[in-house]
């Protein structure tokens, strides 16, 4: 079975501030982990994947994630929020093996104050 | 990447009546997904539609209530049955950028229904 949980509904910070958005997953093997952005009234954006390799991935507008196998987790991070960040996001996990699509982990809205 | 559009965007409608939903990709896909997002809820797979084939779909969902059409490799689309408020939700279609597991997947912009 694959899961993912992010802890926080909500999270707020001030413009210029960093920010982070947790993840964390469970797989049977080994992970494919995505994040994805929800502006209101839109789509999903991907932002960015961690596959294997480099444990710190780069992605669209800044942001960056980091892969933690002992601890099971893909935080999203940024130095410098934006108020335009502000928005919904998701972190998503599929297992290697596993032929199921995306799990989608509960949502996390990002509020950065000006 | 590709490029997805979802027709209508949004919709309110009476019980019971059905609704149908179009999805349109500007290049052939092989697999396409229809999810549903609830109101603060996170994306639930409904299901898997391939060309040529039935749909696969997902434990709570039947193809009575949501049946889905594929009939070519760019093209799908999603019929909500006899809808209740329940069904009040955000529909969105999405592709795979490929074929490998490691691959993600681009959305259409979503059709909001609104189920009164």
């Amino acid at each position: 079975a694959q899961s993912v949980a992010q802890p926080e509904d909500q999270v707020k910070v001030a413009e210029g501030n960093p920010l982070t958005v947790k993840c964390t997953y469970s797989v049977s093997g080994n992970p494919y982990l995505f994040w994805y952005v929800q502006y209101p009234n839109r789509g999903l954006q991907f932002l960015l994947k961690y596959i294997t390799g480099d444990n710190l991935v780069k992605g669209s507008y800044g942001f960056e994630a980091e892969f933690n196998k002992s601890q099971t987790s893909f935080h999203l991070k940024k130095p410098s929020a934006l108020v335009s960040d502000s928005a919904l996001y998701f972190c998503a996990v599929r297992d290697e093996g596993s032929a199921r699509q995306l799990t989608f982990g509960s949502g996390t809205q990002l509020t950065v104050l000006p | 990447s590709a490029v997805i559009s979802q027709k209508p965007s949004r919709d309110i409608c009476q019980r019971g009546t059905s609704l149908t939903i179009q999805c349109q990709v500007d290049s052939q896909v092989t697999m396409m997904f229809w999810y549903r997002q609830q109101p603060g809820q996170s994306l639930t797979l409904i299901a898997t539609a391939n060309q040529g084939s039935e749909a696969t779909y997902e434990s709570g969902f039947v193809i009575d209530k949501f049946p889905i059409s594929r009939p070519n490799l760019t093209f799908s689309t999603l019929t909500v049955s006899n809808m209740s408020p329940e069904d009040s939700s955000i529909y969105l279609c999405s592709v795979p950028l490929g074929l490998a597991s490691y691959n993600e997947q681009f959305f259409g912009p979503g059709t909001r229904l609104t189920v009164l």
